[in-house]
């Protein structure tokens, strides 16, 4: 299968600072998504992002297929942004969906 | 619309039970999804369906595990006989089209489940 890996596995901030996430994967994919879930355990689908850029307020992300990762962008941060970020992958070809094992970014006030 | 929702919030039993979790996506979404969260494997995705039929079930992890969704407003997980590593916390989620789309997905609060 795919490997997916995510880094910094951990990341601490100051409430207004920004931040990169990276995805990296092994295998060339179909489509690759990011999503966040909460310190209560909430899941929610951040960017749809095979390929290209997407922003979304003070998120964006940028996927560079070829090169195989993804970076998400967090500017301004606030103590909402913290939790966990995954991103998760479909393998070309094989209609396999694969994980990455998270960011869990802290955002302190 | 209430989101998706998702019953039981918490199932506690003991292993070589049956266990059933349910969820009633959003209303007009045609898919849905069953993911499992553990500390030790992650999220993974289980399983789909397009219009109340399985699509891929490549991520069951096992025959104990089932799936149906007899409607478009139901679904349910099953486990039988359920076994303590089955223990984990179960999201179902759906949208109004599939992976490849774009489509947003919406999670449900999720069922934990622990098989002592």
């Amino acid at each position: 299968g795919i490997q997916v890996e995510q880094s910094p596995p951990d990341l601490i901030l100051q409430e207004g600072a920004n931040s990169t996430l990276r995805c990296n994967f092994s295998d060339s994919v179909n489509n690759l998504q990011w999503f966040h879930q909460n310190p209560w355990g909430q899941l929610i689908n951040l960017f749809y992002i095979p390929s290209g850029t997407k922003q979304n307020g003070r998120l964006s992300a940028t996927t560079v297929a070829t090169e195989r990762y993804s970076l998400l962008y967090i500017s301004s941060s606030q103590t909402t942004d913290s939790g966990v970020y995954f991103c998760a992958v479909e393998q070309v070809d094989f209609n396999k969906f694969y994980f990455g094992s998270g960011t869990k970014l802290n955002v302190k006030p | 619309d209430a989101g998706v929702i998702q019953s039981p919030r918490h199932e506690v039993t003991e292993m070589g039970q049956e266990v059933t979790l349910r969820c009633k996506p959003i209303s007009g979404h045609d898919y849905l999804f069953w993911y499992r969260q553990t500390m030790m494997r992650g999220l993974e995705l289980l399983i789909y369906f397009n219009n109340n039929v399985p699509i891929d079930d490549s991520g069951m992890p096992e025959d104990r595990f089932s799936a149906k969704m007899p409607n478009a407003s139901f679904s349910t997980l099953k486990i039988q006989p359920s076994e303590p590593r089955d223990s984990a916390v179960y999201f179902c989620a759906s949208s109004l089209a599939g992976w490849t789309t774009g489509q947003e997905q919406f999670f449900g609060p999720g069922t934990r489940l622990t098989v002592l």
